[in-house]
């Protein structure tokens, strides 16, 4: 299994456009997670679906960030416009049932506003 | 929501144990404990987790205290690639909704000497 996919690895955009972040989960898996890492606040939990459908998004920061699931195999976490405080890592994860006991995270996307 | 304390950094020389702390006075009886690890650059990683019973796999093995209220994570033989940023989590697999999700705090850093 090649493990929960995402791109692109690296996003350097301008402050005002928009950023689509992508990210395939591991087969099989119901549940997925958006993650957002930075140093001053450490790792946050944005957003998360069960079966395509979002469950609970208190963690997005604001309007301008949205999210996705089209489908089982597919998401996609954008922000629009983009603002320099934005930058940061994020992570997708998927698991496997309500318990998810294990969360498999992806490498990640490192947005860079300027 | 149940709080995990944990030491910011600890240093360990290659191919010795290692014992990471973690505190959790506040656990309840349905919390499970798990860690998880972030190697630089990367996603988090599963490692292990544990309801009452000491745990053992491939990667680490899990002491928990009689009374819960503290447990320990051993990595038996560090090696380099050990060196990364562990997380104590506690997690309910039967609350549902968000407060079922991990909560990340900020881990300690392990550095691994050679």
């Amino acid at each position: 299994d090649a493990g929960v996919i995402q791109s692109p690895r690296h996003e350097v955009t301008e402050m005002g456009q928009e950023v689509t972040l992508r990210c395939k989960p591991i087969s099989g898996h119901d549940y997925l997670f958006w993650y957002r890492q930075t140093m001053m606040r450490g790792l946050e939990l944005l957003i998360y679906f069960n079966n395509n459908v979002p469950i609970d998004d208190s963690g997005m920061p604001e309007d301008r960030f949205s999210a996705k699931m089209p489908n089982a195999s597919f998401s996609t976490l954008k922000i629009q416009p983009s603002e320099p405080r934005d930058s940061a890592v994020y992570f997708c994860a998927s698991s496997y049932g309500a318990a998810g006991y294990e969360q498999y995270f992806g490498p990640g996307t490192r947005l860079t506003v300027t | 929501d149940a709080k995990t304390t944990q030491p910011n950094s600890m240093e360990s020389n290659e191919e010795e144990p290692v014992h990471l702390p973690c505190n959790h006075s506040t656990i309840s009886g349905t919390d499970y404990i798990h860690w998880y690890r972030q190697l630089p650059s990367q996603g988090p990683e599963y490692v292990i987790h544990g309801l009452t019973s000491n745990v053992n796999n491939r990667m680490a093995s899990l002491a928990i205290a009689e009374d819960r209220k503290s447990s320990t994570l051993i990595l038996h033989r560090a090696t380099l690639r050990d060196a990364a940023v562990y997380y104590c989590i506690l997690r309910d697999p039967d609350y549902g909704g968000s407060q079922g999700n991990l909560i990340f705090g900020k881990g300690t850093k392990l550095s691994v000497k050679p």
